[in-house]
């Protein structure tokens, strides 16, 4: 198995601008983790999905950050407009139930200037 | 506050000797899980520990949890310099929708 793919594993873009962020998870996995990493802030979950179903989105900043689950195979992070203060590491990580072990993709590192 | 909080914050040892980390947690939980992070890497899953039991065992990693202090903790025994790296707990609540809540991390160097 590939494990969690997610792409690109580096962005650069300028303030305003929309960033797109991928994920495929593991297949059969049923159960998707968008989380954000920086320094000050440690490691935090922003948003996950149940059978493609968002279960809790309360970690997701402001309006400004979307996600979306088209199918069991494939996710998007987006952020429109992007601001400095988004630069992080962002991570997808799946599992086989909610609670049970996460398996992390390699992260996107996201600057935004 | 966090749900899992480890401590300590850092830690720095000799190669060959042993590293105990500890997480203190708030609430029922259904598992508890120790994670690794290498630096500018994703975590990866060492460990899970159910709350029906008290200790495991994988490989030089053990793991206990005492669910009526609400702690657990990681030993690593017989370190080596390729376990420098940022070690996490998560718990996984109790109650519908569960999910894994992190903590801080443990920053761990293992001097050669």
């Amino acid at each position: 198995d590939a494990g969690v793919i997610q792409s690109p594993r580096h962005e650069v873009t300028e303030m305003g601008q929309e960033v797109t962020l991928r994920c495929k998870p593991i297949s059969g996995h049923n159960s998707l983790f968008w989380y954000r990493q920086t320094m000050m802030r440690g490691l935090e979950l922003l948003i996950y999905f149940n059978n493609n179903v968002p279960i809790d989105d309360s970690g997701m900043p402001e309006d400004r950050f979307s996600a979306k689950m088209p199918n069991a195979s494939f996710s998007t992070l987006k952020i429109q407009p992007s601001e400095p203060r988004d630069s992080a590491v962002y991570f997808c990580a799946s599992s086989y139930g909610s609670g049970e072990t996460q398996y992390f993709g390699p992260g996107t590192r996201l600057l935004v200037l | 506050s966090q749900q899992g909080e480890e401590d300590p914050q850092a830690l720095s040892i000799q190669e060959g000797e042993n590293a105990t980390m500890n997480c203190s947690y708030k609430t029922s939980i259904n598992n508890l899980q120790w994670y690794r992070q290498n630096s500018g890497r994703g975590l990866v899953h060492l460990i899970l520990i159910r709350s029906n039991e008290r200790e495991k065992h994988s490989g030089r990693l053990r793991v206990t949890l005492d669910t009526s202090k609400k702690s657990s903790s990681l030993l690593i025994t017989a370190s080596r310099a390729a376990d420098t790296a940022s070690y996490f707990c998560a718990t996984d609540l109790t109650g519908a929708n569960s999910k894994l809540t992190f903590g801080k991390g443990i920053t761990l160097s293992v001097r050669p």
